[in-house]
């Protein structure tokens, strides 16, 4: 059965660190891995990670895939109240298309 | 806003009963997923539909079912509903049929007593 395991499950840091949340993944025919943020409601799309060591860059959130290693990484620099949220990553395949997600970690930033 | 609504936003029923959710895509979405978000097991994926026709299946329960309408919208039917299927039910669309981007709509909160 495929799996998603991130961690930490949980962070809390003060405003203007930098974190690195980590998602690890064993999936049949892998395909691609993809990173959301979930604030109060729906998830909100981030990243969509297919090749290894190819960074994706979006303001101040980074994601790269390691495919050797089985794991991605997020980072977000110069945090702000308003990225606390659950960060959630899924892994998907081919074949059956289907999405396995993550527990998800839940950051919270102090100001 | 992300273009994808989800209808009723709350839903409140009792142990038995049966109910319909309904999603509606982005303009131009001819995918369509559902998902149910408890405490207890995070996301999970349940089925896909691409242009009318189921594409993947997930962890759906017999006692769940879904299509896809000609005009793309999708519904959720959920039957003889236990506690434990008390959750907040996403749709999501994507474009393609194959896990590119996908937007979620708000989520309809199903409460069984």
């Amino acid at each position: 059965e495929d799996k998603v395991v991130q961690s930490p499950l949980s962070l809390v840091v003060h405003e203007g660190d930098t974190v690195t949340l980590n998602c690890s993944y064993e999936v049949t025919n892998f395909r691609s891995l993809l990173w959301y943020k979930q604030e109060k409601k729906a998830p909100t799309f981030l990243f969509m990670l297919t090749s290894s060591g190819i960074e994706k860059k979006s303001g101040r959130l980074s994601s790269i895939l390691d495919k050797k290693e089985l794991f991605s990484i997020l980072n977000i620099t110069a945090t702000q109240t308003g990225d606390s949220a659950v960060y959630l990553c899924a892994g998907t395949n081919f074949g059956n298309e289907k999405l396995t997600f993550g527990t998800g970690t839940r950051l919270t930033i102090i100001p | 806003d992300s273009g994808v609504t989800q209808t009723p936003k709350h839903l409140i029923t009792a142990t038995g009963q049966r109910v319909t959710l309904r999603c509606s895509p982005r303009s131009g979405d001819l995918s369509v997923y559902w998902y149910q978000q408890s405490l207890d097991q995070g996301l999970q994926f349940l089925i896909q539909y691409y242009n009318g026709e189921e594409r993947a299946k997930g962890n759906i329960l017999e006692r769940f079912s879904a299509q896809q309408f000609p005009d793309l919208h999708s519904e959720l039917n959920l039957s003889s509903l236990e506690l434990g299927d008390s959750a907040l039910y996403f749709c999501a669309s994507s474009q393609g049929h194959s896990n590119y981007e996908q937007y979620f709509g708000p989520g309809t909160r199903l409460t069984v007593t």
